[in-house]
């Protein structure tokens, strides 16, 4: 199985702030045929289903707010928000598909300081 | 307008089989690349990837729970059920399906609202 191991496991950020949470898989979720990496991040808000922000490690899903993108490459991955809104406050999931089980990471907790 | 429900039982014995059926409208598990796929989240933890199913019938498992996972569909349904075998109080969690629309992209983009199983005697 591909582990993929998120950092931090919490983050506080003010609001309006930029907040950056990382994510590493542990062999390359990069295709070489295509040149795409096969990473997603989830938003998952309590009471809710999880939320798909981000596919192909940069490409954001339809709906989401620009102020969230993807970005990295290989093994090493970020998701940013560039100014940080109450509404953000969640706890996020990086996700590979590159091979099945497509495992996902531990979870960031998001919240506002 | 795409979407999943999850639905089977909220309580399981120990030893005893868990079966979950998804029922999902507004796309068809006969078309090219898409699938559909369980996860799972215990109580304070994090998503766990358990199985998805493909359009050609294609399954796949978590390895650690292979032995004890059955994934089927029916096109005609609209459904995909999940098994799972010998149920144990570590399986309680909230059990999800969702939907992947393939042309590569097997992340999940659009999620049943869950349902909570609670293993115990």
């Amino acid at each position: 199985d591909i582990v993929m191991t998120q950092s931090p496991d919490s983050l506080a950020v003010s609001l309006g702030e930029r907040a950056t949470i990382n994510c590493k898989s542990s062999q390359s979720v990069l295709y070489s045929s295509n040149n795409m990496n096969y990473l997603a991040w989830y938003q998952h808000k309590p009471g809710q289903p999880p939320k798909l922000l981000i596919y192909w490690a940069s490409a954001r899903e339809s709906g989401v707010p620009d102020r969230f993108s993807g970005s990295g490459s290989g093994t090493d991955f970020a998701l940013t928000i560039s100014s940080l809104q109450a509404e953000d406050v969640a706890v996020y999931y990086c996700q590979q598909y590159y091979s099945t089980p497509h495992t996902f990471g531990q979870g960031t907790k998001l919240e506002i300081k | 307008q795409i979407t999943l429900k999850e639905s089977g039982p909220t309580l399981v014995k120990p030893t005893q089989t868990l079966t979950l059926t998804c029922t999902f409208s507004g796309f068809s598990l006969t078309t090219t690349g898409v699938g559909v796929g369980w996860i799972r989240q215990p109580p304070g933890k994090a998503l766990e990837w358990l199985a998805l199913i493909y359009w050609n019938d294609d399954k796949r498992y978590s390895p650690s729970l292979k032995s004890r996972l059955t994934i089927t569909k029916d096109t005609s349904k609209n459904q995909v059920v999940l098994t799972m075998t010998n149920m144990d109080p570590v399986d309680t969690a909230t059990y999800y399906c969702a939907h992947s629309r393939g042309g590569g992209v097997d992340a999940f983009d659009i999620w049943g609202q869950g349902t909570m199983v609670t293993v115990s005697s």
